[in-house]
């Protein structure tokens, strides 16, 4: 257990609106990431961080921003929801040693109406 | 860029079948694999990974992959099916050089029938 918490595990949200997710990690580790899954595309890396205030953009970063202003907490943020933002979101941390295994959060189930 | 890809978005086995799912990467450097499992609504667990050294690395619950250089694939089998594997199979590939971070392929449901 790598200590990674996400909250809230479940949103709905009208179109238009920002949402913002949290993840919360308890053992200092550098980086961190955001993924969504949907189904028959798995996961996609949305946005990463390798530092405090350190991020950039995975593969499908438009429409989300990201923070991290404290080593323990990444934010996800959806600027103005759409539906096609309806996914689950998963945050992740890989830990400096170890081979580079993920630990993933229990995830967040948003949905856009 | 690197890329996986996982042939076959379901798999069907009996119980106590074989059970194999396939898995080919693309990488410009020496890659890290990983195979991951998810149960419905829950995260991913990690199952097994190759990093360096013996091709045929062994995971949990009776899970194997062999790292094939030549044919750029990382298949997981394990000799028996049970009921209690029936999930979602995922493969990943880290990225060693650059972006530190894990690409994974469309992953593939396994079903197990009794």
């Amino acid at each position: 257990d790598a200590g990674i918490t996400q909250s809230p595990r479940h949103k709905v949200t009208e179109t238009g609106t920002p949402v913002t997710l949290r993840c919360h990690q308890t053992e200092n580790h550098r980086y961190m990431y955001w993924y969504r899954q949907d189904p028959g595309h798995g996961l996609r890396l949305i946005h990463y961080s390798y530092g405090v205030k350190d991020t950039d953009k995975g593969e499908v970063s438009d429409g989300y921003s990201v923070s991290r202003s404290k080593t323990e907490d990444f934010l996800l943020t959806l600027e103005s929801a759409t539906s096609s933002q309806t996914s689950v979101y998963f945050c992740a941390i890989i830990p400096g040693t170890g081979g580079g295994e993920a630990f993933f959060g229990q995830g967040t189930r948003l949905t856009v109406v | 860029a690197q890329s996986v890809t996982q042939l076959g978005s379901h798999v069907s086995v009996s119980e106590g079948a074989l059970v194999l799912l396939r898995c080919n990467y693309s990488s410009s450097v020496p890659p890290y694999l990983f195979w991951y499992v998810q149960y419905p609504n829950q995260g991913l667990q990690l199952l097994l990974k190759y990093t360096t050294g013996a091709t045929l690395v062994k995971g949990i619950n009776g899970f194997e992959a062999e790292f094939k250089k030549s044919e750029t694939s990382f298949h997981l089998t394990k000799p028996s099916a049970h009921m209690s594997d029936a999930a979602e199979y995922f493969c990943a590939v880290l990225h060693a050089t650059g972006r530190r971070a894990l690409t994974f392929g469309s992953g593939t449901r396994l079903q197990v029938q009794p």
